[in-house]
């Protein structure tokens, strides 16, 4: 069936280090891949996402890019700040169903 | 434009009522889904509806109930609600389900 899998956090980082949380998915065909970003108290916001293989997914400074031969899609950014201080989902689209992983809870510390 | 509504915010029930959790959205989108947030779990998708009409099952349909009468209104019924039903329930729109989703606020409920 179709999964992910994403890095278990907490994720705690100081300001302005570089950040990477993992995503591998399981998936029949080509899926579309997302990450999306949930801030205290608030509902899922899209971050970025890719439609198809070798695509690069960017905004406010963090990357993904869709790899199939590794089937993965793991985030970036070269150098955090509190403000992106959230809890951070993977998640593939397919047959009308968007699938999350778990979640990864970032902390960035001044 | 107001984006996905849903209401209420907050809701304390006990085990064994029932009650409808409400989501609407002005952007004309034609797929509208609900899910749950538990800790550790992530999002798990309930039920969905690719228009007006039609809805189908999700990972979690079990104990919930869902109709699309309109393209803009997506209620999701719980008959009789369990312990196991506590959690954040969002619910989501998009064009198609392959593109964007566009989230609510979310309805934090607690079933004693």
């Amino acid at each position: 069936g179709n999964s992910v899998t994403q890095m278990e956090g907490p994720v705690t980082l100081s300001e302005e280090a570089f950040l990477t949380i993992n995503c591998t998915y399981t998936a029949t065909g080509y899926p579309s891949l997302f990450w999306y970003v949930q801030y205290p108290g608030e509902g899922l916001q899209l971050l970025l996402k890719a439609t198809k293989a070798d695509d690069k997914g960017s905004n406010k400074g963090f990357e993904a890019t869709y790899r199939k031969e590794t089937t993965s899609f793991h985030l970036e950014k070269g150098s955090v700040q509190v403000s992106d201080s959230a809890v951070y989902f993977c998640a593939l689209s397919r047959s009308n169903k968007l699938i999350f992983g778990t979640g990864t809870l970032l902390a960035v510390q001044p | 434009n107001a984006g996905v509504t849903q209401t209420p915010k907050f809701q304390v029930l006990k085990t064994g009522q029932s009650m409808t959790l409400q989501c609407a959205q002005d952007m004309n989108h034609e797929y509208m889904s609900w899910y749950r947030q538990d800790p550790g779990m992530g999002l798990r998708l309930i039920h969905y509806s690719v228009g007006a009409g039609i809805t189908d099952q999700g990972e979690v349909p079990n104990g919930y109930n869902v109709s699309r009468s309109t393209t803009e209104d997506f209620p999701l019924r719980l008959l009789s609600a369990a312990p196991s039903q506590t959690s954040v329930y969002f619910c989501a729109s998009s064009y198609l389900a392959e593109e964007t989703q566009y989230f609510g606020p979310g309805t934090r409920l607690l079933v004693l």
